[in-house]
């Protein structure tokens, strides 16, 4: 059975950072591209980036490029994403999701995602 | 950057058959994926390359994808379809992925 467990979340201040982590099991994990997608309380899906199975190629919103860092651990079968300079419109619930195939294809699982406030 | 616009909300009697859109210029020379989300839950996936069902989701759920529109068509509706759906592509043009606004289903 294929899990996917986010953690790393919480309430942090504008401006600071924030490592999140997402912990993969069921599959082989370093045979699918992975991706964090987020969800602003209320509203609808965003993209955040996404990761290709050897990390080759990493793909960022426009609203996180520069701030945000996605890598992956093999070994580890854990996926990651370092957020810095943390602004209060990046609150949302963060979601680990993998890839079907490649990094181009849908997202075939979802973990139960991680929340991350940012408020002073 | 490509935008994919959905209609906030669609409503339908159970048993009758729902039609969510999903416009985009030149969509249909992209793969469409679509997935549902009922309240508190992760998103699922319904349905991938425009028109494939992953194992587990019911043959009631169809897509198709032409010109500047995709469409998630639901058959015989039932109350437990009731959820946001959300269209999504990969664009190519700005190495992103793309999700549509969401359109929430009502079952009357």
């Amino acid at each position: 059975e294929v899990q996917l467990v986010e953690s790393g979340g919480g309430l942090v201040q504008p401006g600071r950072s924030l490592r999140l982590s997402c912990a993969a099991s069921g599959f082989t994990f370093d045979d699918y591209a992975m991706h964090w997608v987020r969800q602003a309380p209320g509203k609808g899906l965003e993209w955040v980036s996404g990761i290709s199975w050897n990390s080759g190629n990493m793909g960022y919103a426009d609203s996180v490029k520069g701030r945000f860092t996605i890598s992956r651990d093999n070994a580890k079968n854990s996926l990651y994403l370092q957020m810095s300079s943390l602004r209060t419109e990046d609150t949302a619930l963060y979601y680990c999701a993998k890839g079907r195939t490649n990094l181009y294809d849908a997202f075939d699982f979802w973990g139960q995602g991680t929340m991350v406030t940012v408020s002073s | 950057s490509y935008v994919l616009t959905q209609p906030p909300s669609v409503s339908v009697a159970p048993g009758k058959t729902a039609r969510i859109t999903c416009g985009g210029n030149n969509i249909g020379s992209k793969s469409v994926h679509w997935y549902q989300q009922k309240p508190g839950q992760a998103p699922v996936l319904v349905i991938y390359y425009d028109s494939d069902r992953p194992s587990g989701i019911p043959e009631r759920f169809s897509g198709s994808n032409s010109g500047n529109t995709a469409t998630l068509t639901i058959s015989r509706v039932e109350a437990g379809d009731e959820a946001d759906y959300y269209c999504q592509v990969w664009d190519s043009s700005g190495d992103h992925v793309v999700f549509g606004g969401g359109t929430k289903l009502t079952v009357l």
